[in-house]
């Protein structure tokens, strides 16, 4: 399948300040991409979907001027959590968008924020 | 929007058994079905998927089958092995996004 990378894999900060995650698709170009929360033993929960030269479409009671999204190019998406506080503290997943159906997943980034 | 439900939440079978996992969605325009394999701290990773005009498809010991009518799909794993222990997510897609369901936790014992 198709690769995806994220970076950092995981995180630790202080609360209060803002972390940035990368999503990188390596082999294709993706117009779309998909950033993710998953709680310990839940599901995956759609936070917003990025799309490349627009504004990412945030799902419903996801605070957009907290999750900022960023999709510069065909392969790079980016999520940056501000102001971080210690409930904001889970394991981040992106995934990009090969065909009209396809999605493939990164490795995701584990924050924990103090 | 869509609502995937998903069930069991958690399955034991022993080794060489065969699992099953049923899912059913709620907006008949979804076309779109894949299953994902989650080991703990890792990505999802695609096992399977099946479009609307299927009923059913099949990699191995892996199967899915589709009712459309009846709004539900299911995985099915044959002569399972312990490897195959982990989380399994169905998700359904009609628009832009996937909807997940809230996992199956597998357990295959020896």
């Amino acid at each position: 399948g198709a690769v995806v990378s994220q970076h950092p894999s995981w995180v630790i900060c202080k609360s209060g300040t803002s972390v940035k995650i990368e999503c990188r698709s390596l082999d294709f170009q993706a117009t779309t991409m998909f950033w993710y929360r998953q709680f310990p033993k839940q599901s995956l929960m759609l936070m917003a979907t990025s799309n490349e030269g627009s504004k990412a479409t945030y799902e419903q009671g996801v605070e957009k001027d907290k999750f900022l999204i960023n999709h510069a190019s065909l392969t790079l998406s980016t999520l940056t959590v501000t102001s971080a506080h210690p409930e904001d503290s889970s394991f981040y997943i992106c995934s990009a968008q090969q065909t009209a159906e396809t999605q493939y997943f990164g490795p995701g980034t584990r924050l924990l924020v103090l | 929007g869509e609502n995937v439900e998903q069930h069991p939440s958690t399955l034991s079978v022993q080794e060489g058994d065969s699992a099953v996992i049923k899912c059913t969605y709620s907006d008949s325009a979804s076309n779109y079905f894949p299953w994902y394999k989650q080991e703990l701290g890792k990505r999802p990773q695609l096992i399977i998927d099946i479009r609307s005009n299927v009923g059913e498809k099949k990699d191995q010991r892996i199967a899915v089958t589709l009712n459309k009518t009846a709004k539900h799909f299911s995985l099915h794993i044959t002569e399972t092995q312990p490897e195959d222990s982990a989380v399994y997510f169905c998700a359904a897609r009609g628009g832009y996004a996937l909807n997940f369901g809230k996992g199956t936790s597998l357990l295959v014992t020896p």
